[in-house]
């Protein structure tokens, strides 16, 4: 089973708009990952934030951790055609030590 | 400095017939990972190897085999395939803290099982 779902499943968007996806998980987590995918390609690590940390920004990207929630958010700012990917949480639980992944939000931005 | 490179790209396969998927990484880590993803989903682990001759299950082992050659290479097989099994397969390494370290992936493998 997928510990954090990513919502939405899909988004369209045109470029310089900006794109926020959502992961939600189930279980207590040492740390949550974002990763991007490009078609056909591996995955590709974004940034992490860490449990004790609320916000987390990476030059376009920001990122947002809501423990109480279970929830995170990934923002990318003033969009880009080659941000066109899919996007995939990835989280590591408090009694665990590997990435577990969700299913991923596919992002589609529009010259 | 390749990274994480997998060999082949593409596979199709009967039914009952059966290969190894070969990865190797030149970034001295010392965990390396099997995934597997179906399309539309996320990655699920098929086994990972925490250092040098030591591995270990991960969500969805069934029907898979793997081996920690040395500290570069880890490989997987397929005993005998089945349709299931179609996926796109993803090679990882990361360094020694599986929990916290950045996960490097390869481009992947396609397989085809009929």
């Amino acid at each position: 089973s997928q510990q954090g779902e990513e919502d939405p499943q899909a988004l369209s968007i045109q470029e310089g708009e900006n794109a926020t996806m959502n992961c939600s998980y189930k279980t207590s987590i040492n740390n949550l990952q974002w990763y991007r995918q490009n078609s056909g390609r591996g995955l590709v690590h974004l940034i992490l934030i860490r449990s004790n940390e609320r916000e987390k920004h990476s030059g376009r990207l920001r990122v947002t951790l809501d423990t109480s929630k279970k929830s995170s958010s990934l923002l990318i700012t003033a969009s880009r055609a080659a941000d066109t990917a899919s996007y995939f949480c990835a989280t590591t639980p408090n009694a665990g030590n590997m990435l577990t992944f969700g299913g991923g939000t596919r992002l589609m931005v529009k010259p | 400095n390749a990274g994480v490179t997998q060999t082949p790209k593409f596979q199709v396969l009967k039914t009952g017939q059966s290969m190894t998927l070969q990865c190797a990484q030149d970034m001295n880590h010392n965990s390396m990972y099997w995934y597997r993803q179906d399309p539309g989903m996320g990655l699920r682990l098929i086994y990972y190897s925490a250092s040098e001759g030591t591995t270990d299950k991960g969500e969805v082992p069934n029907g898979y085999n793997v081996s920690r050659l040395n500290k570069r290479e880890f490989s997987l097989r397929l005993e005998s395939a089945a349709p299931s099994q179609t996926s796109v397969y993803f090679c990882a390494s990361s360094g020694a803290r599986p929990s916290t370290d950045t996960q490097y992936f390869g481009p992947g493998t396609r397989l085809t099982v009929l």
